[in-house]
């Protein structure tokens, strides 16, 4: 079974900390996603990669960046965590993206903003 | 724009059947997910279509009309289990996922 996995369930932060969100998966795939989750929106993508060292800005990347040293590890980084970045944040890894395979999630990270 | 439509909430007795749908639009098409996702919990995958027509797969089936922009996901014999949410998505042209907001379906004993 395909295995993504987010380093924290649950994280409260203060407002202007820098925050990390890992994230690693274990079947090898190319593609992995940021993603988050707020009531009544759909899933927004933050960021994607492709492959090592190459990142993608998805629709809402402002105030995140990301970084992928190795295939396996996706991290997002809050550079100054704000308030209104308090959402659940999902990460996903799926294969190529010219091929209609489906995305498998981590549990996701419920970040609170104080 | 890109859009994914679906209800936002919907009410099913144990036992029953019930269908939940989807209207989307996105620039080109590569097929439409359903997922599914308990409250807490990550989303896990229901089913894909990228062809017209009914895929079953037991008590859950998929469908799409490409004509038409939609697609449904029906759910047979109802359990209390399948209280959760049910997420639509789009791959469009450059194979980028369109998320719906979700439908949350409660399910009543």
């Amino acid at each position: 079974d395909v295995k993504v996995t987010q380093s924290s369930r649950y994280l409260v932060k203060r407002t202007g900390e820098k925050v990390f969100l890992e994230c690693v998966q274990d079947m090898d795939h190319e593609n992995m996603f940021w993603y988050r989750q707020d009531p009544g929106l759909g899933l927004r993508l933050i960021y994607f990669s492709y492959d090592v060292k190459m990142k993608e800005k998805g629709d809402i990347p402002e105030g995140y960046s990301v970084s992928r040293e190795k295939k396996e590890r996706f991290s997002l980084i809050l550079e100054s965590a704000s308030t209104n970045q308090t959402s659940m944040y999902l990460c996903a890894s799926s294969l190529m993206p010219d091929r209609a395979t489906e995305a498998f999630f981590g549990q996701g990270t419920r970040l609170t903003v104080v | 724009g890109q859009n994914i439509d679906q209800p936002t909430e919907m009410t099913a007795t144990e036992g029953a059947i019930v269908q939940i749908n989807c209207t989307y639009q996105t620039s080109g098409f590569n097929g439409l997910f359903w997922y599914q996702q308990h409250a807490g919990e990550a989303p896990t995958f229901l089913s894909y279509n990228v062809l017209d027509g009914l895929e079953e797969k037991g008590r859950f089936s998929s469908f799409l009309s490409r004509s038409k922009g939609y697609s449904y996901l029906l759910l047979k014999e109802l359990q209390m289990k399948d209280s959760a949410s049910y997420l639509c998505a789009g791959k469009d042209s450059n194979y980028q996922l369109i998320w719906g907001a979700g439908t949350k379906l409660i399910i009543k004993p």
